[in-house]
Parts: structure tokens; C-alpha cells; sequence
């Protein structure tokens, strides 16, 4: 079957780094993606990697092993608004999307 | 900026009622999709559209039907609403072209059936 996996939970330090790990087991590999969302809010698009290796964007940046199969999204600096949840998932051969579960990030003053 | 636009935030239903969610979305994408987003799972596609008229089914498209007459337009049916339902349906919307390309997301609605 199809798998994505990454925590459930993290907790950081505002002006800290945190990086969120996603290992995934899919059906061919189309490309890996991150999203944000707020509680209570629509996810909104981070990134977007196919090739291996680290795509960076101000103070975010997403890395890709697709032989390991296994992302991280890298953020620094931590801010406040910065709490979310961030969602991995992975366009498989069909070109469908297969998410994971999201890890909620808690940012601690 | 792309906006996708969904009819209710918050929606409570009667168990056996039929349910309609509409979508909408203002940046003439060609694919639209619906989702539903339950606390500890990814979100699950319902149903998606590549084109007007057609539609195809996704991972769990049981207890649902899906509409779209207009490009623009994409609605998701609950013929009749049962407990097990009770989610957040969110819906998205895509450029065609490129199968890669980002998903824009509606704000979502949150359905209790009762």
C-alpha cells in the first residue's frame, strides 16, 4: 500500500530551527510536496521538489532523497505565526496526491 | 490571487438528509477536487474533475456524488447524509497543464450530520 509518514506533534522555541521529517512509500514518485495550515484554515502551498536535494525559500527550505524516500521541510527563525500544521504528500504515477496525516507545530515563546 | 470559494463554513444535517457543498473557484482552473480531513488521517480525495462533465473517483467516493456543469463550479452531493460523514470537506482547484502543479484550497466546511 501507500504510506506517508511524518509526526504527529513538534515543539519548538520562537527565533529557533525545527526540521519535520516525511518518509513516504508510494506508487512511482512524482514529486514531493509541503503544505501549511492554520488551525482552521485551508492549507496554502510551501514547496514543491522532484529532484533530489534542497530547494530553499526565504526562511524555508525542503530537501528530497527520493532513494530514501524521505523529505524534510526546514524552517528558521521561528515565528509565532510560524504554528501550524504542515502536511507532506506525494504525487504518485497516476499523478494523484497521497497525504500525510500533517504534523502540528507548537512555537513556545 | 486565486480564490476558491466554498458555500458554508459550518453545516449540521439530519442523518438521511441530501447534502449539497458547493465550490467555487475564479482562476479558470481546469481540475477541481474535493477532500475530506479527519483529525489523524491525510486528507482523503472524495472525487476530482479535470474537465466540465466529467469526473472520476477518488479513494473513497461511497455515500457521495459529484457535479460539474461549469467550469468555474464543482459541488459535492451527499444523497443521504449518515453519521460516519460528519468532516471537514475541503475543496481545491489546479491548473491542468502541468500534473504538478500547486493545489489552491477553499476554507473548507465543517459538516456535523446528526
Amino acid at each position: 500500500g501507500q504510506n506517508i509518514d511524518q509526526p504527529t506533534e513538534m515543539t519548538a522555541t520562537e527565533g529557533a530551527i525545527v526540521q519535520i521529517n516525511c518518509t513516504y512509500q508510494t506508487s512511482g514518485f512524482n514529486g514531493l510536496f509541503w503544505y501549511q495550515q492554520h488551525a482552521g484554515e485551508a492549507p496554502t502551498f510551501l514547496s514543491y521538489n522532484v529532484l533530489d536535494g534542497l530547494e530553499e525559500k526565504g526562511r524555508f527550505s525542503s530537501f528530497l532523497s527520493r532513494s530514501k524516500g524521505y523529505s524534510y521541510l526546514l524552517l528558521k527563525e521561528l515565528q509565532m505565526k510560524d504554528s501550524a500544521s504542515y502536511l507532506c504528500a506525494v504525487m504518485d504515477s497516476n499523478y494523484q496526491l497521497i497525504w500525510g496525516a500533517g504534523t502540528k507545530l507548537i512555537i513556545k515563546p | 490571487d486565486v480564490k476558491v470559494t466554498q458555500s458554508s463554513r459550518y453545516l449540521v444535517k439530519r442523518t438521511g438528509e441530501k447534502v449539497f457543498l458547493e465550490c467555487v473557484q475564479d482562476m479558470d482552473h481546469e481540475n477541481m477536487f474535493w477532500y475530506r480531513q479527519d483529525p489523524g488521517l491525510g486528507l482523503r480525495l472524495i472525487y476530482f474533475s479535470y474537465d466540465v462533465k466529467m469526473k472520476e473517483k477518488g479513494d473513497i467516493p461511497e455515500g457521495y456524488s459529484v457535479s460539474r456543469e461549469k467550469k468555474e463550479r464543482f459541488s459535492l452531493i451527499l444523497e443521504s447524509a449518515s453519521t460516519n460523514q460528519t468532516s471537514m470537506y475541503l475543496c481545491a482547484s489546479s491548473f491542468g497543464e502541468l500534473p504538478y502543479n500547486e493545489q489552491f484550497f477553499g476554507p473548507g466546511t465543517r459538516l456535523t450530520v446528526l
